[in-house]
């Protein structure tokens, strides 16, 4: 168990409201990631932070923001969301102990926009 | 850019028997990881085993054993006396020595008949 947890774990909105989801994490990692997950397409990363206020795009960064004001918190907002972003969202962290970058994943969020 | 590709969406295994995943990637670099996931119906990501480039000797984790073939670009994993447990989808994933990402194949499904 790495101590990360998402918030919040199911949630339903529509189009074109913001919606901000939330990865806290109680070891204080560097590395964190937000990857989306669909089916046929694995699992893509969309931002991810080497440090407070340091973050860098991924695979799939349109229409996705960043922040990360604390180290234990990694937030990912949505400013208007779309049906395409509709997926099951995973934050990871690398950890610090291993060597091999193996990155531990958050329990997921279920996103749905109507 | 690295791809890993998994070439087997479903598969299935009788219980207590032996099946082996498939995956291939592509990749210019000579230092690099490489991952397999399992992720049951909780939605859980779960690391399962890892390989490091440089090891000669193939990874094994209890009854999940890779067989990693660094001129072929291939890292398969073999999981011996398929529990019901087992049944979960499966990704393979890179990273680079110096990159701190992590680039995951599509998945295959791993059914478990009893």
């Amino acid at each position: 168990d790495a101590g990360i947890t998402q918030s919040p774990r199911h949630k339903v909105t529509e189009t074109g409201t913001p919606v901000t989801l939330r990865c806290h994490q109680t070891e204080n990692h560097r590395y964190m990631y937000w990857y989306r997950q669909d089916p046929g397409h694995g699992l893509r990363l969309i931002h991810y932070s080497y440090g407070v206020k340091d973050t860098d795009k991924g695979e799939v960064s349109d229409g996705y923001s960043v922040s990360r004001s604390k180290t234990e918190d990694f937030l990912l907002t949505l400013e208007s969301a779309t049906s395409s972003q509709t997926s099951v969202y995973f934050c990871a962290i690398k950890s610090r102990v291993g060597v091999y970058n193996e990155q531990f994943f958050g329990p997921g969020t279920r996103l749905t926009v109507l | 850019a690295q791809t890993v590709t998994q070439s087997q969406p479903e598969m299935s295994v009788q219980e207590a028997e032996t099946v082996t995943l498939s995956c291939t990637y592509d990749t210019s670099e000579s230092d690099y990881y490489l991952f397999w996931y399992k992720q049951p119906p909780s939605r859980q990501m779960i690391l399962v085993i890892r390989q490091e480039a440089y090891k000669q000797q193939n990874a094994t984790e209890n009854r999940f054993s890779v067989n990693f073939q660094k001129a072929a670009k291939s890292f398969s994993l073999k999981i011996s006396d398929s529990q019901l447990g087992d049944a979960a989808m499966y990704f393979c994933a890179y990273s680079g020595a110096g990159s701190y990402q992590l680039t995951f194949g599509k998945g295959t499904k791993l059914s478990v008949i009893p």
